[in-house]
């Protein structure tokens, strides 16, 4: 398995502003995924980010909005920019342990005020 | 396309019930894997089990139990003798051999379990 952590927990933000997420992993590892989970729904992946490599964004996202670095490969960021209301979603990311699953961080609770 | 397809929005029982949620899922991969999370009140997502596709077998965790029936493209989960403390979202998902490994999920079932 894998131990992930997420900073911050969770954060009140202004419209406009931006909110930049981290993501530590005990382990290294070679993929990471940001996924976002808006109210009363399902989650989404928003990104996938490799360590030395663009992330790949899914359908629906762009890196202007979503920026996202991957330094090393225990730690990645995701940035949410320009928030809006309809930003307001727990930020979850998560990696795939080879040979046991796909674990997921503890999410970062989001409201844009 | 990957898709997961969770029919039970909300199911609510009463406790030591029994009680199946229902997963079925369309690949076009030959190779994948089945996920099942569970999401408590608190918002964490919790890992319970994953399947690869070449494992028919059904699984069996103490008062948890999965069954994957590939010829009906289903991965039910099963809670015998619920608890209250059992009350939370499931999701399924799934996860492609070409798709990166990133996770299709279905739209959820919240489960309440009443004392």
């Amino acid at each position: 398995s894998a131990v992930i952590s997420q900073k911050p927990s969770r954060d009140i933000c202004q419209r406009g502003t931006s909110l930049t997420i981290q993501c530590q992993v005990d382990s290294q590892v070679t993929m990471m995924f940001w996924y976002r989970q808006q109210p009363g729904q399902s989650l989404t992946l928003i990104a996938t980010a490799n360590q030395g490599s663009e992330a790949t964004y899914e359908s629906g996202f762009v890196i202007d909005k979503f920026p996202i670095s991957r330094p090393n490969l225990t730690f990645s960021t995701l940035t949410v920019s320009n928030m809006s209301p309809e930003d307001s979603s727990i930020y979850l990311c998560s990696v795939w342990a080879s040979g046991s699953g796909q674990y997921f961080g503890p999410g970062t609770r989001l409201l844009v005020l | 396309a990957q898709k997961v397809t969770q029919a039970q929005t909300e199911i609510s029982v009463v406790e030591k019930e029994d009680v199946t949620l229902d997963c079925v899922y369309e690949t076009r991969d030959t190779t994948y894997y089945l996920f099942w999370y569970k999401q408590p009140p608190s918002g964490e997502l919790v890992f319970l089990i994953r399947r690869n596709s070449f494992d028919e077998q059904n699984e069996i965790s103490g008062r948890y139990s999965w069954n994957f029936q590939k010829s009906t493209s289903s991965f039910n989960f099963t809670i015998t003798a619920s608890q209250v403390v059992d009350s939370a979202v499931y999701f399924c998902a799934l996860s492609g051999a070409n798709a990166g490994n990133m996770l299709t999920f279905g739209g959820g079932t919240r489960l309440m379990v009443k004392p």
